[in-house]
């Protein structure tokens, strides 16, 4: 396993259309969470799943967002009819249902509304 | 709202010298805190953690440092090397939670001079 993988790496859209981003997890690991990330400032948390029951959700992600983790693996994150403030990286992270255990991060996807 | 901070955007130090880093929290609930190293590009990678009940903890070459007293963290690097160069993040968890939703500070960049 190399790791918390994501794709794709970089994604350029125009505004008012729809993306969606898969992150693959560390196979073990039964905690996936979203992160993101703008420039110069640190990751914000999103939502978290564990399985594939998704168990939160912050307030920055608004209806225009979904995340899905159909079968406990891998997880999607859809923005529909993206706009400019979108742009950002989106990391994704892994780790198991342990309070001790630390969490890994993905490579990341760069967003980019135009 | 509660926030996690750092004092400084940016430290330069010469290789071979001790860095220190630092982090105020506001969040008297956390039960610990971390430290991320972020290289361009990368998604933030692990360093070192401390839970809200220890003050000092040691790695390889890292030492994190908590003032519950005055809220604040530390990350020292002992003989930083060029390879340290990286944004650092700290990030503080709570309520015995998986270390996955976590609240970051914006970052201090380090730089390290041949």
């Amino acid at each position: 396993d190399t790791g918390v993988s994501q794709d794709p790496r970089h994604k350029i859209t125009k505004r008012g259309q729809n993306v969606t981003f898969r992150c693959d997890p560390i196979s073990e690991h039964n905690r996936l969470y979203w992160y993101r990330q703008t420039l110069g400032q640190g990751p914000e948390f999103l939502t978290y799943f564990q399985n594939e029951a998704q168990l939160e959700k912050s307030r920055l992600l608004s209806d225009r967002f979904s995340a899905e983790r159909p079968k406990g693996s891998f997880s999607t994150l859809e923005i529909q009819r993206t706009e400019q403030g979108d742009s950002a990286m989106y990391l994704c992270a892994s780790s198991l249902a342990d309070s001790d255990t630390e969490a890994f991060f993905g490579q990341g996807t760069r967003l980019t509304v135009v | 709202g509660e926030s996690v901070g750092l004092h400084l955007p940016t430290l330069s130090v010469q290789e071979g010298d001790n860095s220190i880093i630092n982090c105020a929290y506001s969040n008297s609930a956390s039960d610990y805190f971390i430290w991320y190293k972020q290289e361009s590009g990368k998604g933030p990678q692990f360093i070192i953690d401390i839970r809200s009940n220890m003050d000092k903890r040691q790695g390889q070459r890292v030492t994190v440092l908590l003032n519950k007293t005055v809220k604040h963290l530390s990350l020292q690097i002992a003989a930083t090397q060029p390879g340290d160069s990286a944004v650092y993040f700290c990030a503080e968890g709570g309520n015995g939670g998986s270390q996955g939703n976590l609240i970051f500070g914006k970052g201090t960049k380090l730089s390290v001079k041949p």
